[in-house]
């Protein structure tokens, strides 16, 4: 069964820290999808990243990185210069097809990330 | 696009009411689902439809029901709300493009409380 770790319940940082987020995820499946969401305050959830489980390139969107290992099940989220609008709840997620799985993401239960001024 | 839309926003019932989540996309997706967001259980699934006609089971589906007699639409149904179901629900949907699966979109949720 498929299921996705997310150790840190929450962090706190002063803004401009940098800030990684962990995901550790556990599948049978050959081929599959991870997630990563962002949910701020107002409480709407913001898709951030796809990576499929056949390219392990890791990816850049300014301020964020994202580090996909297959060696350790890990999908580790990473903001540069954390600044206050980055303070939200974070969800990783993980979404298989095989073994008659039905690709509806299972998500972690998220870190919540606060940064102070 | 009005992409995935809920009704209602907030919603408050006693125990023992029944009701009915609305859950509405217009981006033919063939998949949508049910989660339900509780304090530090992060999102759980209740129910789930890979396409018209087709719902199954999810992590958590005692005392709710779904049908999908539509592509548009995946209403979500209270038998006989209880306290335990105090939660924020969210619907979701998705596609498949060129056999890869790609993100869910999300309604903005439905803030429900049973007393």
């Amino acid at each position: 069964a498929q299921k996705v770790t997310q150790a840190q319940t929450e962090i706190s940082v002063v803004e401009k820290e940098d800030v990684t987020l962990d995901c550790v995820y556990e599948t049978r499946d050959t081929t599959y999808y991870l997630f990563w969401y962002k949910q701020p305050p107002s409480g709407e959830l913001v898709f951030l990243i796809r990576r499929n489980s056949f390219d392990e390139q890791n990816e850049i969107s300014g301020r964020y990185s994202w580090n996909f290992q297959k060696s350790t099940s890990s999908f580790n989220f990473t903001i540069t210069a954390s600044q206050v609008v980055d303070s939200a709840v974070y969800f990783c997620a993980l979404s298989e097809g095989g073994w008659g799985g039905s690709y509806i993401p299972t998500f972690g239960r998220g870190t919540s990330l606060i940064v102070h001024p | 696009n009005a992409g995935v839309t809920q009704t209602p926003k907030f919603q408050v019932l006693k125990t023992g009411q029944s009701m009915t989540l609305q859950c509405a996309q217009d981006m033919n997706h063939e998949y949508m689902s049910w989660y339900r967001q509780d304090p530090g259980m992060g999102l759980r699934l209740i129910h789930y439809s890979v396409g018209a006609g087709i719902t199954d089971q999810g992590e958590v589906p005692n005392g709710y029901n779904v049908s999908r007699s539509t592509t548009e639409d995946f209403p979500l149904r209270l038998l006989s709300a209880a306290p335990s179901q105090t939660s924020v629900y969210f619907c979701a949907s998705s596609t498949r493009l060129a056999g890869i699966y790609n993100e869910q979109f999300f309604g903005p949720g439905t803030r429900l409380t049973v007393l």
